[in-house]
């Protein structure tokens, strides 16, 4: 199975840019795409998409989110943080099956 | 609107069977992969099963694999998931998922919960 790493939590300000990354235990690219997806979960709710294919923004959800990287390196990024991103962000790969997801960065303000 | 209700939790004997469901709208649900994402309480999340559009391809995590069936009827636009031989292991909240490569939209998950 793809193992997907992820730092267990950060702290950041109000106001400030913060990234967050996903490493892969093997390549997920192909044909220009890469099969890692970002999603945002608030305490007591259901998990939501920000980031498909590494950098393409869901609908609706704010500019201030954005997905960069490739192969087995990955990031989001929130530039600026405000107070309702107060979440976990996972990063999963849809490469092959089993999906796998990472254990999930839980971000807090400072 | 996308709408994903799932039902069908609850609590029940290890060894026991339980059969979710999850009600569909606001899409064309016959043009749509399926799926079902768990998460154990305080933990992260982790996939079940997959299925394909017509219902014709379905796609387990090892834990589940000829325990769990997942299927779906287009004409109702209802997604299930039948799990039998159930293990604490199990106790989760089921969310069921639009599905690409990615979960575009989620579902409120439904509790189960495998406990003598």
């Amino acid at each position: 199975d793809i193992v997907l790493t992820q730092s267990p939590a950060l702290a950041v300000s109000l106001g400030q840019k913060t990234t967050m990354s996903c490493k892969t235990s093997q390549n997920v690219d192909n044909f220009g795409k890469s099969y890692i997806h970002w999603y945002q979960q608030k305490p007591g709710e259901q998990p939501k998409l920000l980031i498909y294919f590494a950098s393409n923004l869901a609908s609706q959800v704010p500019a201030r989110f954005s997905g960069s990287g490739s192969e087995r390196d990955f990031t989001l990024t929130i530039n600026p943080v405000e107070a309702d991103d107060v979440a976990t962000y996972y990063c999963q790969q849809g490469w092959e099956f089993p999906y796998t997801f990472g254990a999930g960065t839980k971000l807090e303000l400072k | 609107e996308v709408q994903l209700v799932e039902s069908g939790g609850g609590l029940v004997q290890p060894g026991r069977s339980l059969k979710l469901s999850c009600a569909a709208s606001g899409f064309t649900f016959s043009n749509y992969d399926m799926a079902w994402v768990r998460q154990a309480p305080t933990k992260g999340l982790e996939w079940v099963a997959s299925i394909s559009t017509g219902g014709g391809n379905t796609y387990y995590r090892d834990s589940v694999k000829g325990r769990f069936t997942i299927s779906r009827d287009n004409a109702k636009s209802t997604l299930y998931l039948q799990m039998d031989s159930l293990r604490s292991e199990d106790t989760a909240t089921y969310y069921c998922a639009m599905a690409r490569d990615w979960f575009a939209y989620w579902g409120q998950g439904t509790l189960v919960t495998v406990s003598s």
